[in-house]
């Protein structure tokens, strides 16, 4: 059972141009959600997070958009730089309770020079 | 911001032996730390919440017996891979929170080879 998804395994972006990295959830129970950033043989690096009661949240070239209705968020990265290049996980957990963050199967981003 | 390490990054024993895993929060005190599991391009994987001063809470599928974790003080929380076989080969990463609701912050993971 497939909590959180990243249904694009990879994505390809030229330097300079936007990336956008998708998410989707099933449980309606999460109202915080996290991304992310993975290097091999490294620990996943915080990136960014957003709320349930937000539809966005900016912090330098990242912005996360949450769609509730949808049970959709995506996160933007503009510009896109070379060293952007990893896997990108999309996290969800409730802010009550046990706040177990449960992960998607990661995007790997490639920036192309 | 806050760190947490992990400690070996990388190591290789033989079958039938244990191999312990330290996960420590360098610059806050952590009542829960977490504990992850990662196969060749999959996803994180919880195994278990460690609660100081308590027993582990495992995730349904994962051996308590198997997967031992100690979290003895506020800083430190270990997971002993006991009787480890191939199939335990595995990037194994901890987490915890600074702060109540606030982002997980992970360690760098421990690369599980068992030959």
């Amino acid at each position: 059972d497939q909590q959180v998804k990243q249904n694009s395994p990879s994505l390809s972006v030229q330097e300079g141009r936007i990336s956008i990295l998708n998410c989707d959830y099933t449980n309606s129970m999460f109202d915080y959600f996290l991304w992310y950033k993975k290097y091999p043989a490294e620990g996943p690096t915080f990136l960014i997070s957003i709320s349930s009661i937000k539809d966005k949240n900016e912090d330098g070239r990242f912005t996360v958009f949450l769609n509730k209705s949808a049970k959709h968020l995506s996160l933007h990265i503009v510009p896109s730089q070379p060293g952007d290049s990893a896997v990108y996980f999309c996290a969800a957990n409730e802010i009550q309770g046990a706040q177990k963050l449960v992960f998607g199967q990661g995007t790997r981003l490639t920036i192309n020079p | 911001g806050a760190v947490v390490s992990q400690h070996p990054s990388r190591v290789i024993c033989k079958s039938g032996t244990s191999v312990k895993i330290e996960c420590r929060s360098l610059d806050f005190q952590a009542t829960t730390m977490f504990w992850y599991r990662q196969f060749p391009k999959k996803s994180l994987m919880l195994m278990a919440t460690s609660n100081e001063g308590s027993k582990a809470t495992y995730e349904q599928g994962v051996e308590k017996d198997k997967f031992l974790i100690n979290h003895a003080s506020l800083t430190l929380s270990t997971l002993t891979v006991t009787s480890a076989h191939p199939e335990d080969s595995s990037f194994y990463i901890c987490s915890a929170r600074s702060l109540p609701g606030s982002p997980l912050h992970f360690g760098n993971g421990t690369r599980l080879t068992v030959t």
